[in-house]
This record gives structure tokens, C-alpha cells and sequence, in this order.
């Protein structure tokens, strides 16, 4: 099983809303990703966790922060995010380093 | 120049023909190498991963790795039009980061 579920599907939120993304995985893995996706763009790494512990934070706005409350669980807290924040939101996970396997994404759009 | 490049496409094959798609990388010390297939307003997702010198089949799909030319290439055989999608090559440099190439959108003509 190599499932990585992500909630919601669809976010639309003001600029001065807060709102949150969940990820979750099942499949034992300790590494766990935040990814931003644009139209016809590879994805962007914005965080890693590795043993629930920040790893990796590619310089993301503070506007965007996320939480790793267990092994298995992995949030993306927003607040007053910008209309450029627009994208599809991809949480992935591994096994140390091994293969990424992506959640289906949050199509998030900010108006 | 960036870390991962990928043939420009996008590139139309007939149904039943080979597709071939290469990607080059710039971090000699790269140890991982993926492809990921992504469709329209999906998410990508893994088909290939290939660690070592050599080819690595998988059904329709065959990965090539020569670490010395700093190339990948995947081909998929017989493609089919459910083939039609963006294919990721994607290079682990180090530790958790992955670099991705900017994709080749494949279209496979019936």
C-alpha cells in the first residue's frame, strides 16, 4: 500500500483567513514532504520532516507553517496568504531516503 | 545550468510506438533516479526508480542509468493513449531533497 491521503481536495480562502492542510500516510515511512505545484511546473519542495523533526525548510514564507503532531500525520497551517499562493499542494512521503510517493493534493486558490 | 534537464518536448508518438524520453543531471554524486508520471490536474506519481548502471524494466516501461554520462532515460514501449501525461525525471542529489526537470508532456496519437 503506498497510499498518501491529503484533505481537502479544494481550498478557496481570503487573504485574511486561516486555514489548515492535512496529510496523512499509513505506510511507516518517516519522512514526510510539503510540495507546491504550479501550473505546467515541476514541483517545489517547501518543508521535509524526518523522525517528526524539521528537517529541510526551503525558505517558505512564514505565512506558511507546518506542524508534524506524529509519525504518521503532517500539516500545513495558512494564514494571510497572497492570490500567488495559488496552487495544488502536494504532501509526499518516504521511507529514509528512498522512493516519494505524492498524496492526490489540495487545489488551493486564494482570492 | 540547472541541476536536471529534460528532453523539451512536448512529443506526439502513434499508439504502439516507443516513446523515448532522456534527462540529464548536473550533481556527479547523485546516487537516485526517478520518473514520475504526472496527468492533468493529478498528482505525480512514481513508475521507475533506478539506482544503478544499467537498465531496469518494469512492464512497458524501461529506465536507463549511465552515471558517467550523467543521463536517464525511460522508454515506454507499445505506448498507449492512457500514456498521454507529464513524466518527471527526478534526481536525489542528497539526502531527502529531490531535484525535479521541468517534464515532458508525451501525447500518444490513436
Amino acid at each position: 500500500d503506498t497510499e498518501v491521503t491529503q484533505t481537502p481536495k479544494h481550498l478557496v480562502m481570503g487573504m485574511t483567513n486561516k486555514k489548515s492542510l492535512k496529510c496523512e500516510q499509513h505506510m511507516g515511512h518517516r519522512a514526510m514532504y510539503w510540495y507546491k505545484q504550479k501550473a505546467k511546473k515541476p514541483p517545489e519542495l517547501m518543508f521535509v520532516y524526518s523522525y517528526e523533526k524539521l528537517s529541510i525548510n526551503e525558505s517558505v514564507p512564514s505565512r506558511f507553517s507546518p506542524e508534524c503532531p506524529n509519525s504518521s500525520l503532517l500539516n500545513l497551517h495558512l494564514h494571510a496568504l497572497q492570490p500567488e499562493d495559488s496552487a495544488l499542494y502536494l504532501c509526499a512521503s518516504s521511507q529514509e531516503r528512498s522512493e516519494q510517493y505524492f498524496g492526490p493534493g489540495t487545489r488551493l486558490t486564494v482570492t | 545550468q540547472k541541476e536536471v534537464e529534460q528532453n523539451s518536448g512536448p512529443l506526439s508518438v502513434p499508439e504502439g510506438a516507443i516513446a523515448s524520453l532522456n534527462c540529464t543531471y548536473s550533481d556527479r554524486g547523485s546516487q537516485s533516479f526517478f520518473w514520475y508520471r504526472q496527468y492533468s490536474g493529478k498528482s505525480p506519481e512514481l513508475i521507475m526508480s533506478i539506482y544503478s548502471n544499467g537498465d531496469k524494466e518494469d512492464g512497458r516501461f524501461t529506465a536507463q542509468l549511465n552515471k558517467a554520462s550523467q543521463y536517464v532515460s525511460l522508454l515506454i514501449r507499445d505506448s498507449q493513449p492512457s500514456d498521454s501525461a507529464t513524466y518527471l525525471c527526478a534526481v536525489r542529489p542528497n539526502d531527502y531533497k529531490l531535484s525535479f526537470g521541468a517534464g515532458t508532456t508525451v501525447t500518444v496519437r490513436a
